[in-house]
């Protein structure tokens, strides 16, 4: 079964600061990765994914993550966050069988905390 | 495009007492999940629905936890009866879904308290 862990529990940073978060994931076939966010009060939404192609993949409001097959990782990055990044960050991986529905397994989360 | 619709958005029930969560998906959408997100954790996959049959339900506590799928679109998840940690945010979850690559769209979730 596959299983995802993310690195970081609580980061704090104050605005223009560059953002990095940690994903590792483990299984041993094809996957499909995602990364997902959930601002307070709101419901789980999609930042980005990657199926296959490019492995840097670019999301909404300014996020991106690179899928390294080598080391099993799919970190998040932002130049530049801003306050309104201020949220808690999954990331969740589907391993990949052909013609079966598709089962996310996620992490526990990264909150990220943006200061002025 | 409405989104997936889940109620209550809040309950609180004592321990031993049962209590039911209902999902409706976005329409077509033929995938339907069930999610369980303990404070301080990520969302943990319950059960699964394809159409009406459960494709994965490996996870669910059966001996307490219930859920259907009746005509292949709304969902009902019941807990009964409820211990102090099934405290929790339930999230109902639905995707298009075309060959196991597609896009999880998520209800805003129901938050249990059992006290």
């Amino acid at each position: 079964a596959q299983s995802v862990s993310q690195h970081n529990h609580h980061v704090i940073l104050s605005e223009a600061a560059s953002l990095e978060l940690g994903c590792n994931y483990s299984y041993g076939g094809t996957v499909n990765l995602f990364w997902y966010v959930q601002y307070p009060g709101q419901h789980l939404q999609l930042l980005l994914k990657y199926f296959s192609g490019d492995p840097l993949v670019k999301g909404i409001k300014g996020f991106e993550a690179e899928f390294i097959k080598s080391k099993f990782s799919f970190n998040l990055r932002k130049p530049s966050v801003q306050w309104s990044d201020t949220a808690e960050y999954f990331c969740a991986v589907n391993a990949c069988s052909t013609g079966t529905a598709s089962k996310l397994t996620f992490g526990t989360g990264t909150r990220l905390q943006v200061t002025l | 495009e409405a989104g997936v619709a889940q109620s209550p958005r809040y309950k609180i029930i004592e321990k031993r007492q049962s209590v039911a969560f209902w999902c409706n998906p976005i329409s077509g959408h033929a995938t339907l999940y069930w999610y369980q997100q303990i404070l301080g954790q990520g969302p943990k996959l319950l059960i699964q629905f394809q159409n009406n049959g459960v494709v994965d339900d490996s996870q669910l506590p059966k001996d307490r936890f219930s859920a259907e799928r009746l005509k292949g679109v709304d969902s009902t998840l019941k807990i009964q009866p409820a211990k102090l940690e099934d405290s929790a945010v339930y999230l109902c979850a639905s995707s298009l879904d075309r060959g196991g690559d597609g896009e999880l769209f998520f209800g805003e979730g129901s938050r249990l308290t059992v006290l």
